[in-house]
């Protein structure tokens, strides 16, 4: 069964960090580019990273440019999103998607999702 | 980079058609053919139904099309059931370093 699984989410205070995990399963992780999305509670969706199949390329949106290190272990099958200097505003349900085997583009769409794990900035 | 602009709301009765529409600029929708479609039920995780502005991923029902004309797509949902009452979000590649894709604000589909 094609699967993955975030974890790591939870209520951090502003200023602090944490780390989310996404663990892939039923597919050759090895060979897909991931994105990370999130959504704020009663909000839509926003883009937040991508990272290829080898992790040799990322990109960021600018809103966590240089707060965020998106990377991957494809010996674990495992998709990482470290977060560092949160804001109130990261607050959100956090999604890992794989980018569709339909394409080889990036941009093309992510057909499996994750249910999500929820990260709260407050303090 | 704006949200796509979608409608709030649409609704429509069994068996039915109904068009959601989301336009861009010709920096996203207008200037590239990577727009798709996401149904998210309330409390569920975001599903692919529109690939590539017209695209279907295999599994998705054939009463789902999509289309784009300038720097507006289109999300058509045709025989409309009760199963598609949801929420539908479009997204575009954009090509700008700042923010590599971007999504409508979404739109609540009834079913009435």
């Amino acid at each position: 069964q094609v699967q993955l699984v975030e974890s790591g989410g939870g209520v951090v205070q502003p200023g602090r960090s944490l780390r989310l995990s996404c663990a892939a399963s039923g597919f050759t992780f090895s060979n897909s580019a991931m994105h990370w999305v999130r959504q704020a509670p009663g909000k839509g969706l926003q883009w937040v990273a991508v990272i290829s199949y080898d992790g040799s390329n990322k990109y960021y949106a600018d809103s966590v440019k240089g707060r965020f290190i998106i990377s991957r272990d494809n010996s674990k099958n495992t998709l990482n999103l470290q977060m560092n200097s949160l804001r109130p505003e990261d607050t959100a349900m956090y999604y890992c998607a794989r980018v569709g085997l339909h394409t080889s583009s990036w941009w093309s769409g992510s057909d499996i999702w994750g249910q999500g794990t929820m990260v709260t900035v407050s303090s | 980079q704006s949200a796509l602009t979608q409608p709030a709301s649409v609704s429509g009765s069994p068996g039915q058609s109904i068009t959601i529409s989301c336009t861009g600029t010709s920096s996203d929708v207008g200037g590239h053919n990577y727009v798709s479609w996401y149904q998210q039920h309330p409390g569920k995780a975001p599903k692919l139904m529109i690939y590539d502005v017209s695209n279907r991923p295999s599994g998705v029902s054939n009463r789902f099309s999509g289309s784009k004309s300038g720097n507006t797509a289109s999300l058509t949902i045709s025989g409309l059931q009760a199963e598609d009452e949801s929420d539908y979000y479009c997204s575009s590649y954009t090509g700008n370093s700042t923010l590599y894709v971007v999504f409508g604000g979404g739109t609540k589909l009834t079913v009435l």
